[in-house]
């Protein structure tokens, strides 16, 4: 079946310093979402991604998408307290149904 | 506000007994879904449904069943609780169609003893 892996699982960084999340997928995507939970928290949308190549910001958070569709990267700049959560990427593909896979998360750690 | 809420935020039954979680949304979502999240495992689709009566099976559908009678209500049910049971469960929905954002509800820690 689909897969979507992310890495790494866990990132404990000094605050200030920068963040990445990778995803990838075992079949090319129609689309790629990005959602972040807090901790206690439920998952929130942050973001969607449909084109090969797409590049997307909010602020210090930059959403990649790969050019065969097949992988995304979240990086977060200069990270802050408020940024700590797990980020989850999802993705969905026409041969699984259009079902969204979430993949396992990454949850960030940010020391002050 | 949009709003996914969800009837428990914690609960626990014994191994054997039927449980239910029922999921309201305000937004007149079409599709509606349940994840259950562990460690590690991220989330994990058991059912979901793109219309009242509706229902599909998701990634992980054994041993639980669900209903959806009205637009706004989706409930999972797990007929025989077993330990393995034992997760978060989350329900969120989304505007029709496949590529919609997922509003999500608060969740439901079930603990089954």
């Amino acid at each position: 079946g689909q897969q979507v892996m992310q890495i790494p699982q866990y990132q404990h960084v000094q605050e200030g310093e920068d963040f990445t999340t990778y995803c990838n997928s075992s079949t090319t995507l129609s689309n790629i979402q990005w959602y972040k939970q807090r901790p206690g928290g439920h998952p929130v949308f942050l973001i969607q991604l449909v084109k090969s190549g797409e590049v997307k910001k909010q602020k210090r958070l930059t959403f990649q998408f790969g050019e065969a569709k097949k992988n995304s990267s979240l990086h977060i700049t200069a990270t802050q307290t408020t940024d700590v959560g797990t980020y989850f990427c999802a993705g969905s593909s026409m041969e699984y149904g259009n079902k969204l896979v979430f993949g396992a998360g990454t949850i960030l750690r940010v020391k002050s | 506000d949009v709003k996914v809420t969800q009837s428990s935020r914690y609960l626990v039954k014994r191994t054997g007994e039927k449980v239910f979680l029922e999921c309201v949304q305000d937004m007149d979502h079409e599709n509606m879904f349940w994840y259950r999240q562990d460690p590690g495992l991220g989330l994990r689709l058991i059912y979901f449904s793109y219309d009242v009566k509706m229902k599909e099976k998701g990634d992980i559908p054994e041993g639980y069943s669900v209903s959806r009678e009205k637009k706004e209500r989706f409930s999972l049910i797990l007929e025989s609780a077993s330990t393995n049971q034992t997760s978060m469960y989350l329900c969120a929905s989304s505007k029709q169609g496949f590529h919609n954002e997922q509003f999500f509800g608060p969740g439901t820690r079930l603990t089954v003893l």
